[in-house]
């Protein structure tokens, strides 16, 4: 089935770092979601891109959809030890109501 | 206002026996999925219900999983003669069926099959 490419798998930041995850598509979407995991809970959304070039953000995130909508990435500015989690993206083709989600992107903050 | 809700929270079962999980979703969100989600890896699309439409199936593993949707609002995933393999939290999701809407989780079930 189809597939989201998400990189890194892990990262290993010292807190205060920026930190920066991408996620890549053979398909075109139209639609991009941001989505952070903390232990024993579910995903909660973070960030919700609907246009192609499409940049937001919401407080330290900031997100943007590609301009060929077959990417989007996902920046975390000055990060903090709360920001420790596994980030997922999800995209969403046409009017599907699946989404298609990658694998994730562990995010370790070395004490 | 209250969110999606999973239960139980946690369930360990001897393999074999049948398993029921629970999902409470968001009052007013007619749209509801299953994922599965392995150790260490991302979500698996089980079911999909949406109003009275005929659910979207294709994600069910095997014919040991079966769900339900009664009223349109409550759901139950079974998964019968339970395998190890089926270990893994389950998690459910509803939205609202609108132009933007996102998926919003519960907690999920985190199913150990000894």
């Amino acid at each position: 089935g189809q597939q989201l490419n998400q990189s890194p798998q892990s990262m290993f930041i010292q807190e205060g770092e920026d930190v920066s995850m991408n996620c890549t598509s053979s398909s075109i979407f139209n639609t991009w979601l941001w989505y952070k995991q903390d232990p024993g809970e579910g995903p909660v959304l973070l960030i919700a891109l609907y246009k192609a070039g499409e940049l937001t953000s919401n407080g330290r995130l900031t997100a943007q959809f590609g301009i060929t909508r077959k990417d989007s990435f996902l920046n975390i500015s000055a990060s903090i030890p709360s920001d420790v989690g596994i980030y997922f993206c999800a995209g969403r083709m046409d009017s599907n109501y699946q989404l298609i989600w990658g694998a994730g992107t562990k995010l370790i903050i070395k004490p | 206002g209250a969110g999606v809700s999973q239960s139980p929270s946690n369930k360990v079962t001897e393999k074999g026996k049948d398993v029921e999980l629970r999902c409470d979703p968001i009052s007013g969100h007619t749209a509801l999925y299953w994922y599965r989600q392995s150790l260490g890896q991302g979500l698996e699309f089980l079911i999909y219900f949406q109003g009275n439409s005929a659910p979207d199936k294709s994600g069910l593993p095997s014919d040991r999983f079966s769900a339900e949707r009664t009223g349109g609002s409550v759901s139950t995933l079974t998964i019968q003669r339970t395998q190890q393999e089926d270990s893994a939290v389950y998690l459910c999701a509803s939205r609202e069926v609108a132009p933007n809407q996102p998926q919003h989780f519960g907690d999920g079930t985190r199913l150990s099959i000894l």
